[in-house]
């Protein structure tokens, strides 16, 4: 079972729909945990963090959940632009540093 | 600032032949990471250095694979002898902070590698 697991897409949306990602994650030491977008062949970037109250982003709104180990990504009124990859990432902190683990990514077509 | 820079932005090569990504972090970045993304297996971290200094390898699939960073403006991870199943993008990322995105964590554009 992979660390981060998300919904497999694509999900394909009209414009102006509302659409919502899932993640899971095993590791109960994940400490911290983000949203990046990622667009056909280019690099991933941030999108948002994911604060244990929920926060919002203009249309973007991400939850955890911390006792089902569960993220969440809301995006309302989507627009074409939103078209991307959408990975949900977990960190964790050791001794020597710390990691992101991303997960599998999921499509979003609008 | 002009960003992760990596190079090449593709390559292709023949099976057997050694192969070598480059990249220059962002200027003031300690942390240097080397990432490799397959449809199959998503985007795995291959190996992370601080200031110059390798720290945690754990993600290097085999000893085909060594990544080095002699100062702090270049990297470089090497494949040889390359193999079709190393066909991936390989991104390299900095940041002032390791595992810690919002401290400006960056990826390059990535390279496209097509071992033929």
């Amino acid at each position: 079972r992979k660390e981060v697991e998300q919904d497999p897409g694509p999900f394909n949306v009209p414009e102006g729909a509302t659409v919502a990602f899932n993640c899971t994650y095993s590791n109960s030491a994940s400490q911290s945990f983000f949203w990046y977008r990622q667009d056909c062949r280019k690099e991933p970037k941030l999108l948002m963090s994911v604060y244990s109250s929920g926060n919002e982003d203009g249309r973007f709104t991400a939850q955890r959940n911390r006792a089902s180990q569960y993220i969440s990504l809301l995006i309302r009124d989507s627009k074409l632009s939103d078209s991307a990859t959408y990975l949900c990432v977990v960190t964790r902190i050791y001794n020597q540093g710390g990691k992101l683990i991303f997960g599998q990514g999921t499509e979003l077509s609008v | 600032d002009a960003g992760v820079i990596q190079s090449p932005r593709h390559e292709v090569t023949e099976m057997g032949q050694e192969v070598t990504l480059r990249c220059k972090p962002i200027s003031g970045h300690d942390y240097l990471f080397w990432y490799r993304q397959t449809m199959m297996r998503g985007l795995e971290l291959l190996i992370y250095f601080n200031n110059n200094v390798p720290i945690d390898d754990s993600g290097m699939p085999e000893d085909r694979f060594s990544a080095k960073m002699p100062n702090a403006s270049f990297s470089t991870l090497k494949i040889q002898p390359s193999e079709p199943r190393d066909s991936a993008v390989y991104f390299c990322a900095s940041s002032l902070r390791s595992g810690v995105p919002n401290y400006g964590y960056t990826f390059g554009s990535g390279t496209r590698l097509t071992v033929v």
